[in-house]
């Protein structure tokens, strides 16, 4: 596809459970971005990748999240025991390299019940 | 970190109406400035940015201006149309560090036929 995929668009989980969410960003691009986004509010930095290696994930709010990106390309943002206070919207957003415009996907809606 | 503020945070305004969304932000060293267009259950869009060696910048109906003494910066739509209504986020950040945008907490605009 041309732009970044998200899947699973929706997720409902219960609380305590683990959730993988996954982020196809637009090929060739190097630079990855997840961000959060609670109703009502702008998206909330979480994570950076340049290539494989995450450069600043200043933004995880604690150790239950971790995300991942082995290859370069997709990514997965894991989230452990989750509590009510994760449900949020999920958003990936990818850039050609750093410094460019960062495209955005569609997000993943976590609903943890 | 860098703190922006965004106001108002809704607009209402009729058919043919300028909107005018007004940021600020703290961090001095910010040099790059997007403006994002959320539409429902869609990721953010970049629509128009500006960098700080410049004040104003203009694409058809959309203009943003900035103030780097005051730190602030302004986009501003005119002629709005029922499609302009949507959620609109201000963001900041550093080029050539992590490049990584602080969002405000956004302007739902709606236009009114």
């Amino acid at each position: 596809g041309a732009g970044v995929s998200q899947t699973p668009s929706n997720k409902v989980t219960e609380k305590g459970k683990y959730v993988e969410l996954r982020c196809d960003p637009i090929s060739g691009h190097t630079a990855l971005y997840w961000y959060r986004q609670s109703l009502g509010q702008g998206p909330e930095f979480l994570i950076y990748f340049q290539g494989t290696g995450a450069a600043d994930d200043s933004g995880l709010p604690n150790d239950r999240f971790f995300a991942v990106r082995p290859e370069g390309s997709v990514s997965t943002l894991k989230i452990q025991r989750t509590e009510r206070g994760d449900s949020a919207v999920y958003l990936c957003a990818s850039s050609l390299m750093r410094d460019t415009e960062a495209f955005f996907g569609q997000g993943t809606r976590l609903t943890v019940v | 970190g860098e703190n922006v503020e965004q106001h108002p945070s809704t607009l209402s305004v009729q058919e043919g109406d300028s909107a005018v969304i007004k940021c600020t932000y703290s961090d001095s060293a910010s040099n790059y400035f997007p403006w994002y267009k959320q539409e429902l259950g869609k990721g953010p869009q970049l629509i128009i940015d500006i960098r700080s060696n410049v004040g104003e910048k203009k694409d058809q109906r959309i203009a943003v201006t900035l103030n780097k003494t005051a730190k602030h910066f302004s986009l501003h739509i005119t002629e709005t149309q029922p499609e302009d209504s949507a959620v609109y986020f201000c963001a900041a950040s550093i080029t050539g560090g992590s490049y990584i945008p602080t969002f405000g907490r956004g302007t739902s605009l709606i236009v009114h036929p």
